[in-house]
C-alpha cells in the first residue's frame, strides 16, 4: 500500500462544477502539500497545510490530522484548471512523499 | 518570488555519457532536492542536501551522484547515462524552518532522453 493515496485518478468536469480531490496518508507528517502540474510544465505549490483549512481564490484545501485525510476543492471550475494535482506529505527532514496525482480535465 | 532554475529544459544524451544537471535557487534555502518523475511511478527522491557539501541518498540513488559546493547550487550527476535514466528531473528547494515553515519551490524540470 502506498503511503499517500489520491482519488480519483482521473476526473472530467464541466466548466463551473465544484471539484473535490481527496488524499489519504498512512504515516506521521509535518505538513501536507497540494501541487499543480500543467502538461510539460514544472510543479507549482498551491498549498502547504499542517492543520485546518486554507483558501486561495477558487481553491480550498482542508486537512484532518486525526483521520489522516486532506481534500482539495476547486469552486466554479474553469478549463484553465485542467492539470495534474498532486498531494505530497512532508516527512522528517522535509522530504516529500508523493501521491500518484489526479488528472483533471475541465471541459467548456 | 523564490526561483529555482534548472539549466536545461530538454536534454538528449548518449548511453555511457557523463551528464550534469544543474539547479540554482536564489532565496538562500538550506534544503535542496532532486526528484525524478516517471509515468505510473510518480515523483521519487534521488538525493537531497541540507547544507553546503552535505548530501544524503533518497529512495533511488543508484547511478546518480550530487554535488553542493555552494549553498545556491545543487548538481545532479549521471556517472554513465543509461536508457533507464530517461525521465523528467525536478529540482526543488525549501526552508528548514519549523513544521509550519516548510515552503517548497520546484524548478521547471529537465526532460532527459538517453539514446
Amino acid at each position: 500500500k502506498n503511503e499517500v493515496e489520491q482519488s480519483p485518478q482521473n476526473l472530467t468536469a464541466q466548466e463551473g462544477e465544484f471539484i473535490t480531490i481527496n488524499c489519504s496518508y498512512s504515516v506521521g507528517i509535518s505538513a501536507l502539500h497540494w501541487l499543480q502540474q500543467h502538461p510539460g510544465g514544472g510543479i507549482v505549490s498551491l498549498f502547504m497545510l499542517s492543520s485546518g483549512k486554507k483558501k486561495h481564490g477558487r481553491l480550498i484545501a482542508t486537512i484532518n490530522i486525526q483521520e489522516k485525510h486532506s481534500s482539495l476543492h476547486i469552486t466554479a471550475s474553469h478549463p484553465r484548471d485542467s492539470a495534474v494535482y498532486i498531494c505530497a506529505v512532508a516527512r522528517a527532514g522535509n522530504k516529500l512523499v508523493f501521491g500518484a496525482g489526479t488528472i483533471l480535465r475541465v471541459k467548456s | 518570488d523564490v526561483k529555482v532554475t534548472q539549466s536545461s529544459r530538454y536534454l538528449v544524451k548518449r548511453t555511457g555519457e557523463k551528464v550534469f544537471l544543474e539547479c540554482v535557487q536564489d532565496m538562500d534555502h538550506e534544503n535542496m532536492f532532486w526528484y525524478r518523475q516517471d509515468p505510473g511511478l510518480g515523483l521519487r527522491l534521488i538525493y537531497f542536501s541540507y547544507d553546503v557539501k552535505m548530501k544524503e541518498k533518497g529512495d533511488i540513488p543508484e547511478g546518480y551522484s550530487v554535488s553542493r559546493e555552494k549553498k545556491e547550487r545543487f548538481s545532479l550527476i549521471l556517472e554513465s547515462a543509461s536508457t533507464n535514466q530517461t525521465s523528467m528531473y525536478l529540482c526543488a528547494s525549501s526552508t528548514s524552518g519549523g513544521a509550519r515553515d516548510y515552503g517548497y519551490t520546484f524548478g521547471s524540470g529537465t526532460r532527459l532522453t538517453v539514446v
